[in-house]
C-alpha cells in the first residue's frame, strides 16, 4: 500500500534555530496537506499544496511540494517554544482520502 | 463555528461492552471522517463518508459500526473489542471540492480496553 515517510523521527533544537522537514511519498501525490499535534492534542490543519514545485509561505514557515508530486518538506525559520509538537504530512491521493506521514516530533529548547 | 465536538473524552469499557462514540459539526461539511491513533504514530483512516454515504472502509474489522444519521453527526459503534483496540479516536470534518478537502479535527475520544 502507499506509503508517507517523514525524517527526520525527532529533532531537539534551541530557540532561535531552524528546522526542517521532508516527506517522502512512494506513490504521486494529488495534493499534500501539512497538520501539526500538540502533545496531548489533535491535528490542526496548516496548510495545503497542490500544484507541482509549489512554495507556499505562512509567517516563519515555508512549505515546499516537490516537482514529482512525490516530496514536501516544512522549514521553520528561527524556532520558538510555542512551536513544539509533531508535523504530520499528508498526501492526498482523491476521493477524500488522506495517508499520513509518519510524522516528525519537534522540542524547543528556550 | 469551525468546532468538531466529540463525546466521551474518555471512555473505558470491557471486552463484551458496547458503546458508541458520537462527533458532530456545524461547519456544513458534507464528508466526515474517522480515524484511529495509538501513542507515537500518525492517524490512520478508518472510515470516510461522503454525502451521508459510507465512501470508504479501509479494512475495518467489524466490531467497529459507523453510522452517520444526518450532515452533522457521525456515530462509531463499538462491540466486542480487544484490548489491542485502545487508542485516541479522531473524528474529522471537511469540505467536498475538488482537492481541496483539509480536514478539522475534533479533539478525540481516548479509549481504554479492559
Amino acid at each position: 500500500g502507499q506509503q508517507v515517510m517523514q525524517i527526520p523521527q525527532y529533532q531537539h533544537v534551541q530557540e532561535g534555530e531552524d528546522f526542517t522537514t521532508y516527506c517522502n511519498s512512494s506513490t504521486t501525490l494529488s495534493n499534500i496537506q501539512w497538520y501539526k499535534q500538540r502533545p496531548g492534542g489533535h491535528p490542526v490543519f496548516l496548510i495545503q499544496l497542490v500544484k507541482s514545485g509549489e512554495v507556499k509561505k505562512q509567517k516563519r514557515l515555508t512549505f515546499q511540494f516537490g516537482e514529482a508530486k512525490k516530496n514536501s518538506s516544512l522549514h521553520i525559520t528561527a524556532t520558538q517554544t510555542t512551536d513544539v509538537g509533531t508535523y504530520f504530512c499528508a498526501g492526498g491521493t482523491g476521493f477524500q482520502k488522506l495517508v499520513f506521514g509518519t510524522g516528525t516530533r519537534l522540542l524547543v529548547s528556550p | 463555528d469551525t468546532e468538531v465536538t466529540q463525546t466521551p473524552k474518555h471512555l473505558v469499557m470491557g471486552m463484551t461492552n458496547k458503546k458508541s462514540l458520537k462527533c458532530e459539526q456545524h461547519m456544513g461539511h458534507r464528508a466526515m471522517y474517522w480515524y484511529k491513533q495509538k501513542a507515537k504514530k500518525p492517524p490512520e483512516l478508518m472510515f470516510v463518508y461522503s454525502y451521508e454515504k459510507l465512501s470508504i472502509n479501509e479494512s475495518v474489522p467489524s466490531r467497529f459500526s459507523p453510522e452517520c444519521p444526518n450532515s452533522s453527526l457521525l456515530n462509531l459503534h463499538l462491540h466486542a473489542l480487544q484490548p489491542e483496540d485502545s487508542a485516541l479516536y479522531l473524528c474529522a470534518s471537511s469540505q467536498i471540492h475538488g482537492q481541496r478537502y483539509e480536514q478539522y479535527f475534533g479533539p478525540g475520544t481516548r479509549l481504554t480496553v479492559t
